[in-house]
């Protein structure tokens, strides 16, 4: 089965900080990976997806980065945090043709 | 636009009673329609969806409507359990790519002994 890892699972960072979140799936190969940022309070917001190595598409402006270095591994980095990029970050791979989603166990990340 | 709208925000039942929670979408063209249960602090997961031509999907205790001429679908517990403590997303999927989700943001359910 298809299986979504991600690290860590808490953080807290100063503001200006840089930041990277790892996303590493396996029980497939080739996934479409996803990105999202839970903020308190609101619902789901789309940030990157990747349909493979190197090819990141970005839903939103804002001061997050996405990378593809390898087939099953998706990352997610910021230069310098603001205090608006805290919140939930969750990773996510497809599942399936109809475009059900199967979700990491999230990163919750604080910015002070 | 194209949104997602979810009701109740938040319910309380108690353990063993029945609860539907509400979710109208203006999203074209539509796709399909997902309910996502997110236990707190984790990643969700799914646990129907439902295409223009399905009227219900059932899951256990769970079972989902959708209505495509409303634009509107519910979901449906049955038999409340604790366990049901959880926030329930509804996802509605437009256009052909992958990246077309609209997700509400959710009603967050707890269950009471």
């Amino acid at each position: 089965s298809q299986t979504i890892h991600q690290w860590p699972a808490t953080l807290v960072q100063p503001v200006g900080s840089p930041l990277s979140l790892e996303c590493t799936v396996e029980g497939t190969s080739n996934p479409n990976l996803y990105w999202y940022r839970q903020a308190a309070g609101r619902g789901l917001q789309l940030l990157f997806y990747s349909v493979g190595i190197g090819q990141i598409s970005s839903e939103v402006p804002q001061n997050l980065s996405a990378s593809r270095p390898q087939d099953r591994q998706f990352i997610l980095s910021s230069k310098k945090l603001l205090l608006s990029d805290s919140g939930f970050y969750l990773c996510a791979g497809l599942r399936d043709r109809q475009g059900t989603q199967y979700f990491g166990p999230g990163t919750r990340l604080l910015v002070l | 636009k194209n949104q997602v709208e979810q009701s109740p925000q938040s319910l309380i039942i108690l353990e063993g009673k029945n609860c539907t929670l509400q979710c109208n979408y203006t999203v074209s063209p539509f796709s399909n329609l997902r309910w996502y249960k997110q236990d707190t602090g984790r990643g969700p997961v799914s646990l129907t969806i439902m295409t223009f031509s399905e009227n219900t999907k059932s899951n256990g205790r769970y079972t989902a409507t959708l209505d495509a001429d409303t634009k509107q679908s519910s979901l449906h517990i049955t038999a409340s359990q604790l366990s049901d403590s959880a926030s329930y997303i509804c996802v509605v999927s437009y256009g052909g790519s992958q990246g077309n989700l609209i997700f509400g943001k959710g009603t967050k359910l707890s269950v009471k002994p």
